[in-house]
């Protein structure tokens, strides 16, 4: 049971330079989250996606684009690197909204670093 | 605004011994509150929910209090094992599905 797989585990890129963030599910679930952890910062949200087909900005999403590609893949692109987006990604998935008390399951991240 | 404040930053306790975690939150409406564990170079993983109408929730060695009148939870950690060094995050879930959380609790056990 593989749970959510985020791809690649480290990327180092050059400012200006972009890339996409792979992130799987296979638990069936519907919401899927993008956060950004920096030290002293705790876990930001970036973008996500409530449902199949939907998607909303979060706390921090300028410089970020997302994509729900299906129910169980959801991709975060950034188009033009900053060092300010150095940072751990976690991709995150639960069932139902918070409110309803579902867990978010979270990724293992992927370490980015912007030169 | 809604915020979540964990104290103490950090802890570094003896292997064997107790430690108490806090989380003060100012959340509204409430909705539920949500301890998670993150051990190092991992995602954050769920220990325990406490939702308005409970006092205590036990997880093994883990004990969470919540005391929604003033709006305050605790994370209550057993007979500490090496184990246990982990980041310990408070998530608090509004009844508007938003959801806030504290910077965390940075726990090392010594040998």
């Amino acid at each position: 049971n593989a749970g959510v797989t985020q791809t690649p585990k480290f990327q180092v890129l050059k400012t200006g330079q972009s890339m996409t963030l792979q992130c799987a599910q296979d638990m069936n679930h519907n919401s899927m989250y993008w956060y950004r952890q920096d030290p002293g910062m705790g876990l930001r949200l970036i973008y996500y996606s409530a449902s199949e087909g939907t998607t909303d900005k979060g706390e921090v999403p300028n410089g970020y684009n997302v994509s729900r590609l299906n129910k169980r893949e959801f991709s975060l692109r950034l188009e033009s690197a900053a060092p300010s987006q150095t940072s751990v990604y976690f991709c995150a998935s639960r069932l139902r909204g918070a409110s309803t008390g579902s867990p978010l399951h979270f990724g293992n991240g992927t370490r980015l670093t912007v030169t | 605004k809604n915020q979540v404040e964990q104290s103490p930053q950090s802890l570094i306790i003896l292997e064997g011994k107790n430690c108490t975690l806090q989380c003060n939150y100012t959340v509204s409406p409430f909705s539920n509150l949500r301890w998670y564990k993150q051990d190092t170079g991992r995602g954050p993983v769920s220990l325990t929910i406490m939702t308005f109408s409970e006092n205590t929730k036990s997880n093994g060695r883990y004990t969470a209090t919540l005391d929604a009148d003033t709006k305050q939870s605790s994370l209550h950690i057993t007979a500490s094992q090496l184990s246990d060094s982990a980041s310990y995050i408070c998530v608090v879930s509004s009844s508007y599905s938003t959801l806030t959380f504290g910077k965390g609790t940075m726990l090392l056990v010594s040998p």
